[in-house]
């Protein structure tokens, strides 16, 4: 079955530096891959995703970056915020309703300002 | 926005205990999902659920776990005889269906097994 790696699990950045995390996943088959934020408390919320006919998708200061022959995508935050301090899990699954999304082990951004 | 709500947010129950977990999706959604997430670890897939059918299931979901949609409204996930290891957030998300339509999650209820 999938299996999705990621790194760094914590990451401490400057208000206004960049962050980036990193995943891997397994199973050639996955085709769809959303990175999801968490905040204390709350259950994960979307914040973009990226399917496999696409190598790059930005929106505002996010952006995800997709290498399906390294199997491999990456989650960009610019100028970050202390708002932006949470949880973000990378995910992978197979482009179809019903189907499993698999998680990875999350990654703990702080941000100091 | 519309969302999904879970209730309780937390539950404590003693081992060897049924408990029911409650979610409401979000109306016009017609696939439901179950997902846990022991503390500090990774969000983890239990059951997938559509047409008062289940889609998909992982091997965490044992005869011990059962879901069903009672209603238009409500979808609950049942632990039959509930033991120390399930003590975990569980989270409950649904979608449209649609093309591969995001998944949007509830807040969780908290089961703590003692």
């Amino acid at each position: 079955g999938e299996n999705v790696e990621q790194h760094p699990s914590t990451l401490s950045v400057q208000e206004g530096d960049s962050a980036v995390i990193k995943c891997t996943y397994s199973d050639s088959a996955s085709n769809y891959f959303p990175w999801y934020k968490q905040e204390l408390g709350k259950g994960p919320q979307l914040i973009i995703d990226i399917r496999s006919n696409v190598g790059e998708k930005k929106d505002q200061r996010i952006a995800v970056t997709l290498n399906k022959t390294a199997k491999h995508f990456s989650l960009h935050i610019t100028e970050t915020q202390p708002e932006d301090s949470a949880v973000y899990f990378c995910a992978a699954s197979i482009n179809q309703a019903g189907t499993a999304l698999i998680f990875g082990k999350g990654t703990t951004l702080s941000v100091s300002s | 926005e519309p969302e999904v709500t879970q209730t309780p947010s937390h539950q404590v129950t003693q081992m060897g205990q049924e408990v029911i977990l409650r979610c409401v999706p979000i109306s016009n959604h017609l696939y439901f999902y179950w997902y846990r997430q022991i503390l500090g670890q990774k969000v983890e897939f239990l059951v997938s659920f559509y047409n008062n059918e289940i889609s998909e299931k992982s091997e965490i979901f044992d005869d011990q776990f059962s879901v069903e949609r009672p209603d238009g409204s409500n979808f609950t996930l049942k632990i039959r005889s509930t033991k120390l290891e399930d003590s975990a957030m569980y989270f409950c998300a649904s979608s449209t269906g649609a093309g591969n339509s995001p998944l949007h999650f509830g807040n969780g209820t908290r089961l703590t097994v003692t």
